[in-house]
């Protein structure tokens, strides 16, 4: 059974372009983040959510748009795709706060390339 | 602000080599440490993780880990490395306060010759 699933794996797209990512777990958890892994592999927070409540917000272009219809639901779009927003992109999931001595699970990742 | 620094961004040994990745934050407070490895092309699974009691922690793969409060470090060891271990490797904070933000090293690439 796969805990946090993301789809789709892969994404190619043209600059201009709109585009969603979806994520989903099934742990149960409270908390949803997404996470963009760069071409050197740094990996950043973007976003996070509580039981569909927005608490973190990195700086993020305000292109980029995070949805939360369920706790088990994190999805995020993207508006005007640039060439900058060529990476993976990771949706996690942790039991409560994501504060107090609690492990983040990670999903598999969505390659989106922008052309 | 807080950071995460790996001193090592690629490291290469040969089979049955001992591994010793270095990690330091910068952070004062209560922290939670964890190690992640990312193999190629798949997603970030946790290693192993500190959260309080005894500073030598154990995770999967006969991999440990040393918190040393003085230092802020947390280095990830391996007595003996195998080719399979060969992957991305990610050292990450989370602190108090940080409402569940994780802060992560830079990563360092592992790459075993057989």
């Amino acid at each position: 059974d796969t805990a946090v699933s993301q789809t789709p794996k892969y994404l190619v797209t043209q600059m201009g372009n709109d585009k969603s990512i979806k994520c989903e777990q099934n742990l149960g958890h409270d908390t949803m983040y997404w996470y963009k892994q760069d071409s050197k592999k740094f990996l950043k927070i973007m976003f996070s959510y509580n039981n569909k409540e927005l608490i973190i917000n990195e700086t993020v272009p305000n292109r980029f748009s995070p949805k939360s219809p369920d706790k088990a639901h994190l999805n995020l779009h993207i508006n005007s795709l640039e060439l900058g927003d060529s990476a993976v992109y990771f949706c996690a999931s942790s039991p409560a706060s994501g504060w107090y001595q609690e492990t983040q699970y990670f999903g598999p990742g969505t390659r989106l390339l922008v052309l | 602000a807080q950071s995460v620094s790996q001193h090592n961004h690629h490291v290469i040994l040969s089979e049955a080599a001992s591994l010793e990745l270095g990690c330091n934050y910068s952070y004062g407070g209560t922290v939670n440490l964890f190690w992640y490895v990312q193999y190629p092309g798949q997603h970030l699974q946790l290693l192993l993780k500190y959260f309080s009691g005894d500073p030598l922690v154990k995770g999967i793969k006969g991999f440990e880990a040393e918190f040393i409060k003085s230092k802020f470090s947390f280095n990830l060891r391996k007595p003996s490395v195998q080719w399979s271990d060969t992957a991305e490797y990610f050292c990450a904070v989370n602190a108090y306060g940080n409402t569940g933000k994780l802060i992560f090293g830079q990563g360092t690439t592992l790459q075993v010759k057989p």
